[in-house]
């Protein structure tokens, strides 16, 4: 069954780090993939996603992310964090099975960015 | 343009009550899905429905039930609520071109926060 792995749960930033969390997932097929953001209160929004192509892709408020095909891996990444990148963030992955798709998301990482 | 929305915001039951968790969308998904999320869990697939009178089970779909009547709604129902399913329960939906091919994000509801007592 496939499965998606985010590395870490809780991450503290100060203001201007920079970022990177961890996504690995496990399906051998075709597969898209997707990272979420959950800020304080609200539902989920799309960050950025990734079907074919440029393996680099950036979403919005200047995040990225890099699909390694070889390591089953979507990091996602932003040079320089800023306090209201505070927010829980979600990698999912979908894969093509039985001819229907099921979106399976990781645990989350919840970041904290400190001014 | 509403998108997604549910109702309600927040629900406490007791033991053993019954409830319908409410989902509608007005942007002509065929695609609808509803999501628990838990802490240090993400979200998990509860059932899912690729079009009008097609429903189809997720990852933890036991002591849930769901039926497509319309393109617009999908229900979530709980028959015999238990203290396990206290969560946040979200639905979102997706335009799908094929059946087999959902590249779309989602479009998130802002979320039922049940408890369960």
């Amino acid at each position: 069954a496939q499965s998606v792995s985010q590395h870490n749960h809780h991450v503290i930033l100060s203001e201007a780090a920079s970022l990177e969390l961890g996504c690995n997932y496990s399906y051998g097929g075709t597969v898209n993939l997707f990272w979420y953001v959950q800020y304080p209160g609200q539902h989920l929004q799309l960050l950025l996603k990734y079907f074919s192509g440029d393996p680099l892709v950036k979403g919005i408020k200047g995040f990225e992310a890099e699909f390694i095909k070889s390591k089953f891996s979507f990091n996602l990444r932003k040079p320089s964090v800023q306090w209201s990148d505070t927010a829980e963030y979600f990698c999912a992955v979908n894969a093509r099975s039985g001819g229907y798709n099921k979106l399976i998301f990781g645990a989350g990482t919840r970041l904290a960015v400190h001014p | 343009n509403a998108g997604v929305t549910q109702t309600p915001k927040f629900q406490v039951l007791k033991t053993g009550q019954s409830m319908t968790l409410q989902c509608a969308q007005d942007m002509n998904h065929e695609y609808m899905s509803w999501y628990r999320q838990d802490p240090g869990m993400g979200l998990r697939l509860i059932h899912y429905s690729v079009g009008a009178g097609i429903t189809d089970q997720g990852e933890v779909p036991n002591g849930y039930n769901v039926s497509r009547s319309t393109t617009e709604d999908f229900p979530l129902r709980l028959l015999s609520a238990a203290p396990s399913q206290t969560s946040v329960y979200f639905c979102a939906s997706t335009r799908a071109t094929e059946q087999s091919s959902y590249n779309s994000p989602l479009h998130f509801g802002n979320g039922t926060r049940l408890t369960v007592t």
